[in-house]
Parts: C-alpha cells; structure tokens; sequence
C-alpha cells in the first residue's frame, strides 16, 4: 500500500503569516494532486504537479513536486481566512489513475 | 455544468440496518468513484466504475458493501448490515477519463460531491 504522510496535522495561524505544509511517501507517484475540502464538501483540486522538480503557483499558493517524485509542498504566503480548510494531497501511481490520498492537514488562519 | 449530486445528505441508522446512497456524476463522465472518509482521515477509495464497469473494487468490504451503475450514469452504493466502524462521509466522485485512453498516462480531475455523512448508532 502506498501511504502519504501529511505534516502537519493541524495548523493555527494569525492573518498575513506564511506557512509551508508537506507530503511524504515512499513511493514514487506519476503525479501528485493538492485538494482543499471545506467543511460539508467535497475535496476541490487546486492543481496537479506531474514533472520532478515541478513548480506551480496558484496567486498566494506555490506547490511544489519533489526531484523524486515522492514528496510534495504547498506553501501559503500571506494567508488569509478563507485559506481555512482541510489541505490533502493525492499520490496517482498506476496508468488506471488511482489516487492514495494523505490524511491531510487542517489549517486554521484566525483573522 | 451542474456538479455532482448526491443523496442524503446525512443519515443516521441504528447498527445492522441497511442504507443505500445515490450518486449523479457530471453529465457525460465516464468514471465514477466511491470513497470512504472517516473523521480526521483523507478519502479511502471504496470502488472505481468506468460506465458500468468495476474497474477497482479492492478495498471495498464485500461481504457488507455493494456497488452497482447499471446504465453507467447513476451509482448507487449499499451497506448491509451497517456497523459503527462504517460511521464516516461517503463521498462520490467523477472524471472524464476513458478506458482505452492510448499511450502515456494521464491525470484527469476528479469532481466531489458533497457527500453524505453515515452515522450508525
């Protein structure tokens, strides 16, 4: 089984702090997804990093692929509250389009 | 575009009950996925359908879950009997993603229902 270990598990922060959260595996991914899943919805992808070494960004959001395809950032600058939610990141590893998803961080940015 | 539809929205039933939950995918997508999420965890992935079928069933606890999207659009997922262990979002997901897609790999996006929270008492 190909697990994602996501760190930290919970975040607290004031408005206009910056902060980095992580995705680790083992395992080397075809690619990688962000998600962020407000309460009583469902995941929303906010991007999708294939290259190693990639590097995304998203206005306040710059993800970025590790050079082994086995780990993954997201890093906010700036954070606001509507950046508040559950941050999961998803590993795809077969040519069917399986996704292994972390347990996600949950980020809380007080205003 | 409308978005996918799920129902119920919540759901509590007392433990060796049955329940069964409808999803509606996005018009014209082909791939459709039942995921379980329990509380503090990410999705686990019940079962995956391409149209009407199984694609990935591995991780769906068959002697108490079912599956079925007959006319590959509409899923319906049951449990029977339900136990407190199954108490957690069940999510419904869809993609565009064909079988057949030829050469290379490709990620297509998935898009979430809202899902429907199960608690079993």
């Amino acid at each position: 089984t190909q697990l994602l270990e996501q760190s930290p598990q919970f975040l607290s922060i004031q408005e206009g702090e910056n902060l980095t959260v992580y995705c680790n595996s083992s395992s080397v991914f075809s690619s990688l997804q962000w998600y962020r899943q407000e309460p009583g919805e469902g995941p929303v992808l906010l991007v999708t990093v294939v290259t190693g070494g990639e590097v995304k960004k998203l206005k306040r959001l710059t993800f970025q692929f590790g050079d082994a395809r086995k780990d993954s950032s997201l890093h906010i600058t700036a954070a606001q509250p509507g950046d508040t939610g559950l941050y999961l990141c998803a590993g795809v590893w077969t040519n069917a389009g399986k996704s292994t998803f972390g347990d996600g961080t949950t980020l809380t940015v007080k205003p | 575009e409308a978005g996918v539809a799920q129902s119920p929205r919540y759901k509590i039933i007392e433990k060796r009950q049955s329940v069964a939950f409808w999803c509606n995918p996005i018009s014209g997508h082909a791939t459709l996925y039942w995921y379980q999420q329990i509380l503090g965890q990410g999705p686990k992935l019940l079962i995956q359908f391409q149209n009407n079928g199984v694609v990935d069933d591995s991780q769906l606890p068959k002697d108490r879950f079912s599956a079925e999207r007959l006319k590959g659009v509409d899923s319906t997922l049951k449990i029977q009997p339900a136990k407190l262990e199954d108490s957690a979002v069940y999510l419904c997901a869809s993609s565009s993603r064909r079988a057949g897609t030829s050469g290379g790999y490709r990620t297509d996006t998935q898009y979430f229902g809202p899902g429907t929270r199960l608690t079993v008492l």
